[in-house]
């Protein structure tokens, strides 16, 4: 079975600084995987995916993530953070049919400082 | 465009009655909707996946005698959690797979449900 596992509960980071969320998988065969964001009171939003090609993706706001197989890792980066950047951060990975069926991590919440 | 609604945003219920959810697609043909739950400060857990006139697939774990769900069109797909309880107090999210074309491998996500039984 898969898992997913964001090793960072809460990440802190002042208003232009670097952003890198961590995420780990497990999975028997070619991974699809996402992340999403999580705002109040709003739904889950798709930042990037990967299915195959490029490594490095190029998603929404500004963010990107690379594909490291041999480190089964898949982490989410933004060179400079706004202040509307926080929120709860979920990498997931897809299994079945087309990446259908989401395991999620247990998310990261990034707290931004001004 | 690929919105999905989700109603009611928040329901209180007493403890032994049902209460039903509603998930929406407004403008796309959800072939399939998923249903997870969320605990505070946690992450989301799929319970099911529904397909438009099928009966639904639950994961393991999860009492489907408890959690009804019903995928009876292409853009409505309703959760009816029976004889509620304070531990099935939670927050429910639904998804929908399908949207504009080339993009059909995309879930689309709810806003959410906060279910809280006393």
């Amino acid at each position: 079975a898969q898992s997913v596992t964001q090793p960072d509960i809460h990440i802190t980071v002042s208003e232009g600084a670097s952003l890198e969320l961590r995420c780990n998988y497990s999975y028997g065969a070619t991974p699809y995987l996402f992340w999403y964001v999580q705002s109040p009171g709003q739904g889950l939003q798709l930042l990037l995916k990967y299915f195959s090609g490029d490594t490095l993706v190029q998603g929404i706001k500004g963010f990107e993530a690379e594909f490291k197989r041999s480190q089964s890792s898949f982490n989410l980066r933004k060179p400079s953070v706004h202040w509307s950047d926080a929120a709860e951060y979920f990498c997931a990975v897809g299994a079945g049919a087309a990446g259908n069926k989401l395991t999620f991590g247990g998310g990261t919440r990034v707290l931004v400082k001004p | 465009g690929a919105v999905v609604s989700q109603h009611p945003s928040w329901v209180i219920c007493k403890s032994g009655t049902s209460v039903k959810i509603e998930c929406r697609s407004l403008d796309f043909q959800a072939t399939t909707m998923f249903w997870y739950r969320q605990f505070p400060k946690q992450s989301l857990m799929l319970m099911a996946t529904s397909n438009e006139g099928s009966k639904a697939t639950y994961e393991q774990g999860v009492e489907k005698d408890k959690f009804l769900i019903n995928h009876a069109s292409l853009t409505l797909s309703t959760l009816t959690v029976t004889s509620a309880h304070p531990e099935d107090s939670s927050f429910y999210i639904c998804s929908a797979r399908g949207g504009p074309a080339g993009r059909s491998y995309e879930q689309y996500f709810g806003p959410g449900t906060r279910l809280t039984v006393t």
